[in-house]
C-alpha cells in the first residue's frame, strides 16, 4: 500500500507571495491533518479535514487554509508569505483518527 | 501553553542500553497517547500508542508505560541499537477530537 505522499518536497518563495502545498493521502483514509514543523516550536497541528470538511483547527492566523478534495486529497495555501512561515509541513493520514501516518514533508524556505 | 511536557531533550545511551524518555500531560480529556520516531529528512513514524485504561504496552523492544494518576507517560527501549539513533516525540489526542499535541522531542543518540 502506497504511504502518503506530499508534493512538492522542497519549496523557495520570497515574503509576500503564496504557497499551495499538495497531500496525498493513504488509499482509503479520509481524515487528512496538516502539521507545521520547526526548530523552534516542534510539531503544531495547524487543521484536520475529514470528508471535505474542516473538522478541526489549530491556533494559526487566517493566511493557513486547506480544503479537501472528494478523492481525498487535500492542499494547503499560505498567503502573503512572512519569513517565520519557513518550516517543515507534514500531512497525515487516517482511517480511525487514532493512528496518524505521516507524509514526508515539505520543506518550505521563504526568503 | 505547552500541553504535553517532554524530557530530557537529548540522550545518548550505550548499545544495549535502556533508553527512556518521559512525557507529562495536564488535561485530562486527553485519550491517546501515541510515540513518533522521526529520521533526519524523514516524516514521524507511528512507533506505539496507548489508552488511558492500560498501564502498560509493549511492542518488540518497545514499553510504553502510562500513569494516568501521575498524568505522565513514558517510552522505554529495550536493548537500544545504533539504529534507533532518531528523534521521538511523545503526543497527546483529546477525546473526540483529531488534534494532536505534540511534546518538543528527544534526540536520542545510541553509541555503539
Amino acid at each position: 500500500k502506497a504511504g502518503v505522499t506530499q508534493t512538492p518536497r522542497y519549496l523557495i518563495k520570497t515574503r509576500g507571495q503564496q504557497v499551495t502545498l499538495s497531500c496525498s493521502p493513504i488509499s482509503g483514509h479520509r481524515s487528512v491533518s496538516w502539521y507545521q514543523q520547526t526548530p523552534g516550536q516542534g510539531l503544531q497541528f495547524l487543521f484536520e479535514y475529514f470528508s471535505e470538511t474542516q473538522r478541526n483547527k489549530g491556533n494559526f492566523p487566517g493566511r493557513f487554509s486547506g480544503r479537501q478534495f472528494s478523492n481525498s486529497r487535500s492542499e494547503m495555501n499560505v498567503s502573503t508569505l512572512e519569513l517565520g512561515d519557513s518550516a517543515l509541513y507534514l500531512c497525515a493520514s487516517s482511517l480511525t483518527g487514532s493512528e496518524q501516518y505521516f507524509g514526508p514533508g515539505t520543506r518550505l524556505t521563504v526568503t | 501553553q505547552q500541553q504535553v511536557k517532554q524530557s530530557p531533550q537529548s540522550l545518548i545511551v550505550q548499545k544495549g542500553g535502556i533508553s527512556i524518555i518521559n512525557c507529562a500531560y495536564e488535561n485530562t480529556a486527553f485519550d491517546y497517547f501515541p510515540w513518533y520516531q522521526q529520521f533526519p529528512g524523514k516524516g514521524p513514524a507511528l512507533l506505539i500508542a496507548i489508552r488511558p485504561d492500560v498501564s502498560e504496552k509493549k511492542e518488540g523492544r518497545f514499553t510504553i508505560s502510562f500513569n494516568k494518576s501521575a498524568k505522565q507517560f513514558s517510552l522505554h527501549i529495550m536493548d537500544s541499537q545504533p539504529g534507533d539513533s532518531a528523534t521521538y516525540f511523545c503526543a497527546a489526542r483529546r477525546d473526540n477530537f483529531n488534534k494532536f499535541y505534540f511534546g518538543s522531542g528527544t534526540k536520542l543518540n545510541v553509541k555503539p
